[in-house]
């Protein structure tokens, strides 16, 4: 079946500094990708997507390229702020009729001034 | 502002007990969704519904019952034979079919239960 895997966290990072949070995937045909945030206390929010290969979804500074050679979907940002402290959750939905959608475990993100 | 408002956003229960957790979207969503969020586990998916009148069973659907009698709404109650329920439930909900935006959840704020 359908899996993600991300990178464990948690991740402590300075202010400014550059971030990397790895995720690849296991899923048949074409999946769609995305990359969902949970602030403390609160429900999931979409951060970015991307449908097919090669696509490269991108919000508030962050980006994520769909990479179907490598079954990759890193999320990236050049300079993080203290507010982008949260749990990060790459997912996958997969194509074709009704296709759940699988989870990582989650990356905690901790950035520090 | 259209959204899910899920009640209440903390619970506590004895055991033994059944409790019903509220979910109720005003987005116009034909599908709708309750996870079971617990550290260092992601999301894992209890049930969902397509549409009214209909559910389907989720990963982890023993010991929950949920019923969808209105588009808006979808219930859940977590019975005495959920053997852990202690934890975080989330409620989303999307557009059905394969329009655009059909891949996107939204979530609710969640609910906190905790069995004493």
């Amino acid at each position: 079946g359908d899996s993600v895997t991300q990178m464990e966290g948690p991740v402590t990072l300075s202010e400014e500094a550059f971030l990397t949070i790895n995720c690849t995937y296991t899923a048949t045909g074409y999946p769609s990708l995305f990359w969902y945030v949970q602030y403390p206390g609160e429900g999931l929010q979409l951060l970015l997507k991307a449908t097919k290969a090669d696509d490269k979804g991108s919000n508030k500074g962050f980006e994520a390229t769909y990479r179907k050679e490598t079954t990759s979907f890193h999320l990236e940002k050049g300079s993080v702020q203290v507010s982008d402290s949260a749990v990060y959750f790459c997912a996958l939905k997969g194509s074709g009729g009704y296709q759940k959608v699988t989870f990582g475990t989650g990356t905690k993100l901790q950035v520090i001034p | 502002d259209g959204g899910i408002t899920q009640s209440p956003k903390y619970l506590f229960r004895k055991e033994g007990q059944n409790v019903t957790l509220s979910c109720e979207q005003n987005l116009n969503h034909d599908a709708m969704y309750w996870y079971r969020q617990d550290p260092g586990q992601g999301l894992r998916l209890i049930y969902y519904s397509q549409i009214v009148n209909d559910f389907q069973k989720g990963d982890i659907a023993e010991g929950y019952s949920v019923s969808r009698e209105k588009k808006e709404s979808f219930p859940l109650t977590v019975t005495s034979a959920q053997k852990n329920p202690t934890a975080f439930y989330l409620c989303a909900s999307s557009i059905s079919g394969t329009a655009a935006g059909a891949n996107v959840l939204t979530f609710g704020a969640g609910s906190r239960l905790t069995v004493l």
